[in-house]
Protein backbone atom coordinates (compact mmCIF):
# COMPACT_ATOMS: atom_id res chain seq x y z
CA UNK A 1 0.00 0.00 0.00
CA UNK A 2 1.80 3.33 -1.27
CA UNK A 3 2.16 5.77 1.59
CA UNK A 4 -0.45 9.24 1.72
CA UNK A 5 -0.20 12.30 3.73
CA UNK A 6 -3.49 14.03 4.55
CA UNK A 7 -3.94 17.03 6.13
CA UNK A 8 -5.28 16.44 9.77
CA UNK A 9 -8.33 18.71 9.72
CA UNK A 10 -10.29 21.29 8.04
CA UNK A 11 -12.84 23.78 9.06
CA UNK A 12 -15.81 24.62 6.44
CA UNK A 13 -18.95 25.85 6.42
CA UNK A 14 -22.42 24.67 4.85
CA UNK A 15 -23.29 25.27 1.45
CA UNK A 16 -19.30 25.51 0.27
CA UNK A 17 -17.27 23.55 -2.16
CA UNK A 18 -14.59 21.31 -0.03
CA UNK A 19 -11.20 19.88 -1.44
CA UNK A 20 -9.45 17.84 0.11
CA UNK A 21 -6.26 16.57 -0.96
CA UNK A 22 -3.90 13.39 -0.53
CA UNK A 23 -0.24 13.29 -1.39
CA UNK A 24 0.88 9.76 -2.85
CA UNK A 25 4.34 10.23 -4.71
CA UNK A 26 5.04 6.33 -4.54
CA UNK A 27 1.60 5.08 -6.23
CA UNK A 28 2.71 2.26 -8.64
CA UNK A 29 1.33 2.46 -12.24
CA UNK A 30 -2.06 -0.09 -11.45
CA UNK A 31 -2.93 1.32 -8.42
CA UNK A 32 -6.38 2.72 -7.69
CA UNK A 33 -6.80 5.76 -5.42
CA UNK A 34 -9.58 5.19 -2.60
CA UNK A 35 -11.44 7.32 -0.21
CA UNK A 36 -13.67 6.45 2.69
CA UNK A 37 -15.61 8.36 4.84
CA UNK A 38 -15.96 8.06 8.96
CA UNK A 39 -18.69 9.15 11.22
CA UNK A 40 -18.07 8.55 14.72
CA UNK A 41 -18.33 5.24 15.85
CA UNK A 42 -18.91 3.32 12.56
CA UNK A 43 -16.94 1.63 10.51
CA UNK A 44 -15.39 4.07 7.05
CA UNK A 45 -17.35 3.79 4.50
CA UNK A 46 -16.62 3.72 0.85
CA UNK A 47 -17.26 7.07 -1.17
CA UNK A 48 -15.66 7.18 -4.70
CA UNK A 49 -12.47 5.64 -6.44
CA UNK A 50 -10.67 6.21 -9.19
CA UNK A 51 -7.31 5.84 -11.73
CA UNK A 52 -6.90 8.61 -13.45
CA UNK A 53 -8.08 12.36 -14.46
CA UNK A 54 -11.88 12.46 -13.27
CA UNK A 55 -14.70 10.55 -11.67
CA UNK A 56 -17.66 11.92 -10.11
CA UNK A 57 -20.63 9.93 -8.59
CA UNK A 58 -23.38 11.16 -6.28
CA UNK A 59 -21.43 11.69 -3.25
CA UNK A 60 -18.22 12.98 -4.62
CA UNK A 61 -15.89 14.00 -7.28
CA UNK A 62 -12.07 13.19 -7.32
CA UNK A 63 -9.71 14.52 -9.07
CA UNK A 64 -6.06 12.97 -10.18
CA UNK A 65 -3.85 14.93 -12.42
CA UNK A 66 -1.36 13.54 -14.90
CA UNK A 67 1.48 12.02 -13.06
CA UNK A 68 -0.90 10.55 -10.19
CA UNK A 69 1.27 11.95 -7.33
CA UNK A 70 -1.82 13.34 -5.76
CA UNK A 71 -6.04 13.21 -5.72
CA UNK A 72 -8.40 15.92 -4.50
CA UNK A 73 -11.90 14.59 -2.80
CA UNK A 74 -14.17 17.78 -3.89
CA UNK A 75 -17.64 17.61 -1.60
CA UNK A 76 -19.75 20.00 -3.60
CA UNK A 77 -22.03 22.31 -0.95
CA UNK A 78 -21.14 20.51 2.07
CA UNK A 79 -23.91 20.20 4.78
CA UNK A 80 -23.19 19.73 8.76
CA UNK A 81 -23.53 16.05 7.98
CA UNK A 82 -20.60 15.87 5.81
CA UNK A 83 -18.46 15.90 9.33
CA UNK A 84 -16.40 13.18 9.28
CA UNK A 85 -13.25 11.68 8.99
CA UNK A 86 -11.80 11.19 5.45
CA UNK A 87 -9.37 8.98 4.64
CA UNK A 88 -7.07 8.42 1.71
CA UNK A 89 -6.12 4.80 0.02
CA UNK A 90 -3.89 3.63 -2.72
CA UNK A 91 -3.54 0.49 -4.23
CA UNK A 92 -4.10 -3.07 -2.97
CA UNK A 93 -3.39 -4.83 0.26
CA UNK A 94 -0.02 -6.85 -0.14
CA UNK A 95 2.76 -8.07 2.51
CA UNK A 96 3.00 -4.03 4.16
CA UNK A 97 0.24 -3.59 6.54
CA UNK A 98 -3.59 -1.99 5.57
CA UNK A 99 -2.84 1.40 7.54
CA UNK A 100 -5.49 3.94 7.23
CA UNK A 101 -3.70 6.38 8.71
CA UNK A 102 -5.24 9.55 10.43
CA UNK A 103 -7.38 10.71 7.94
CA UNK A 104 -8.29 14.22 7.88
CA UNK A 105 -11.04 15.38 10.03
CA UNK A 106 -13.27 17.81 8.43
CA UNK A 107 -15.71 19.81 10.37
CA UNK A 108 -18.64 21.88 9.04
CA UNK A 109 -19.88 24.90 10.31
CA UNK A 110 -23.72 26.09 10.09
CA UNK B 1 -26.27 -1.50 5.64
CA UNK B 2 -23.44 -2.93 3.89
CA UNK B 3 -23.92 -6.45 3.88
CA UNK B 4 -21.52 -6.75 7.07
CA UNK B 5 -23.09 -7.46 10.40
CA UNK B 6 -21.29 -7.51 13.92
CA UNK B 7 -23.22 -9.14 16.88
CA UNK B 8 -23.06 -7.68 19.31
CA UNK B 9 -23.19 -3.74 19.20
CA UNK B 10 -22.74 -3.23 22.48
CA UNK B 11 -20.43 -5.62 25.46
CA UNK B 12 -19.69 -5.03 29.02
CA UNK B 13 -16.98 -7.51 30.21
CA UNK B 14 -15.13 -8.24 33.28
CA UNK B 15 -11.36 -8.77 33.25
CA UNK B 16 -11.90 -12.38 34.33
CA UNK B 17 -14.90 -13.07 31.41
CA UNK B 18 -14.49 -14.78 28.41
CA UNK B 19 -16.93 -13.36 25.40
CA UNK B 20 -16.53 -13.48 21.23
CA UNK B 21 -17.72 -11.26 18.66
CA UNK B 22 -19.11 -11.91 15.76
CA UNK B 23 -19.00 -11.17 12.00
CA UNK B 24 -20.73 -11.95 8.87
CA UNK B 25 -20.56 -10.42 5.75
CA UNK B 26 -23.05 -11.38 2.95
CA UNK B 27 -20.86 -10.06 -0.09
CA UNK B 28 -19.39 -13.32 -1.01
CA UNK B 29 -15.82 -11.64 -0.61
CA UNK B 30 -12.83 -13.66 -0.19
CA UNK B 31 -11.08 -11.69 2.87
CA UNK B 32 -11.95 -10.30 6.53
CA UNK B 33 -10.35 -8.36 8.82
CA UNK B 34 -10.49 -7.28 12.71
CA UNK B 35 -9.97 -3.64 13.34
CA UNK B 36 -9.63 -1.49 16.71
CA UNK B 37 -10.64 1.65 17.42
CA UNK B 38 -9.75 3.62 20.20
CA UNK B 39 -11.06 7.09 21.10
CA UNK B 40 -9.75 9.65 18.39
CA UNK B 41 -6.90 6.87 17.13
CA UNK B 42 -6.90 5.77 14.00
CA UNK B 43 -7.69 2.04 12.88
CA UNK B 44 -5.57 -0.47 14.25
CA UNK B 45 -5.24 -3.83 11.69
CA UNK B 46 -5.68 -6.49 13.86
CA UNK B 47 -6.17 -9.46 11.72
CA UNK B 48 -6.72 -10.56 8.36
CA UNK B 49 -8.02 -13.59 6.97
CA UNK B 50 -7.76 -14.11 3.31
CA UNK B 51 -9.61 -17.72 1.69
CA UNK B 52 -9.85 -18.39 5.54
CA UNK B 53 -6.61 -18.25 5.83
CA UNK B 54 -5.01 -16.18 8.64
CA UNK B 55 -2.26 -14.36 6.56
CA UNK B 56 -1.53 -11.12 9.28
CA UNK B 57 -1.28 -10.62 12.62
CA UNK B 58 0.42 -7.35 13.80
CA UNK B 59 1.77 -8.70 16.78
CA UNK B 60 -1.98 -8.63 18.83
CA UNK B 61 -1.68 -9.51 22.68
CA UNK B 62 -2.85 -13.14 22.61
CA UNK B 63 -6.00 -12.73 24.73
CA UNK B 64 -7.66 -11.58 21.21
CA UNK B 65 -7.52 -14.85 19.25
CA UNK B 66 -9.66 -14.81 15.63
CA UNK B 67 -11.30 -17.70 14.10
CA UNK B 68 -12.54 -17.92 10.61
CA UNK B 69 -14.48 -21.05 10.45
CA UNK B 70 -15.32 -19.97 6.67
CA UNK B 71 -15.28 -16.99 3.99
CA UNK B 72 -18.39 -15.49 5.54
CA UNK B 73 -17.89 -15.68 9.53
CA UNK B 74 -15.47 -14.31 11.33
CA UNK B 75 -15.14 -14.18 15.36
CA UNK B 76 -12.93 -12.54 17.95
CA UNK B 77 -12.52 -14.57 20.99
CA UNK B 78 -11.88 -12.33 24.40
CA UNK B 79 -10.59 -13.06 27.38
CA UNK B 80 -8.82 -12.03 30.70
CA UNK B 81 -8.94 -8.07 28.55
CA UNK B 82 -7.69 -5.09 30.05
CA UNK B 83 -9.49 -2.19 30.51
CA UNK B 84 -7.13 -0.59 28.19
CA UNK B 85 -8.91 -3.10 25.51
CA UNK B 86 -12.11 -1.00 25.18
CA UNK B 87 -12.58 0.21 22.33
CA UNK B 88 -14.84 -0.11 19.42
CA UNK B 89 -14.03 -3.26 17.01
CA UNK B 90 -14.76 -3.48 13.52
CA UNK B 91 -15.09 -6.01 10.87
CA UNK B 92 -14.79 -5.69 7.60
CA UNK B 93 -14.59 -7.60 4.19
CA UNK B 94 -13.25 -7.19 0.79
CA UNK B 95 -12.73 -9.03 -2.58
CA UNK B 96 -9.25 -9.50 -3.18
CA UNK B 97 -7.83 -10.10 -6.27
CA UNK B 98 -4.07 -9.17 -6.50
CA UNK B 99 -2.53 -7.46 -8.94
CA UNK B 100 -5.49 -5.39 -9.77
CA UNK B 101 -3.93 -2.38 -8.10
CA UNK B 102 -7.01 -1.66 -6.06
CA UNK B 103 -10.03 -3.49 -3.37
CA UNK B 104 -12.83 -1.74 -1.29
CA UNK B 105 -13.38 -2.77 2.07
CA UNK B 106 -16.68 -2.71 3.84
CA UNK B 107 -16.91 -2.46 7.19
CA UNK B 108 -19.70 -4.04 9.64
CA UNK B 109 -21.03 -1.24 12.23
CA UNK B 110 -18.45 -2.50 14.73
CA UNK B 111 -18.76 -3.52 18.55
CA UNK B 112 -18.01 -1.51 21.42
CA UNK B 113 -16.68 -3.34 23.88
CA UNK B 114 -16.09 -2.03 27.82
CA UNK B 115 -13.70 -3.79 29.95
CA UNK B 116 -13.94 -2.94 33.59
Amino acid sequence: LAKTTQPISMDSYEGQEVNITCSHNNIATNDYITWYQQFPSQGPRFIIQGYKTKVTNEVASLFIPADRKSSTLSLPRVSLSDTAVYYCLVGERRDDKIIFGKGTRLHILP
Amino acid sequence: ETGVTQTPRHLVMGMTNKKSLKCEQHLGHNAMYWYKQSAKKPLELMFVYSLEERVENNSVPSRFSPECPNSSHLFLHLHTLQPEDSALYLCASSQEAIGTGTYEQYFGPGTRLTVT
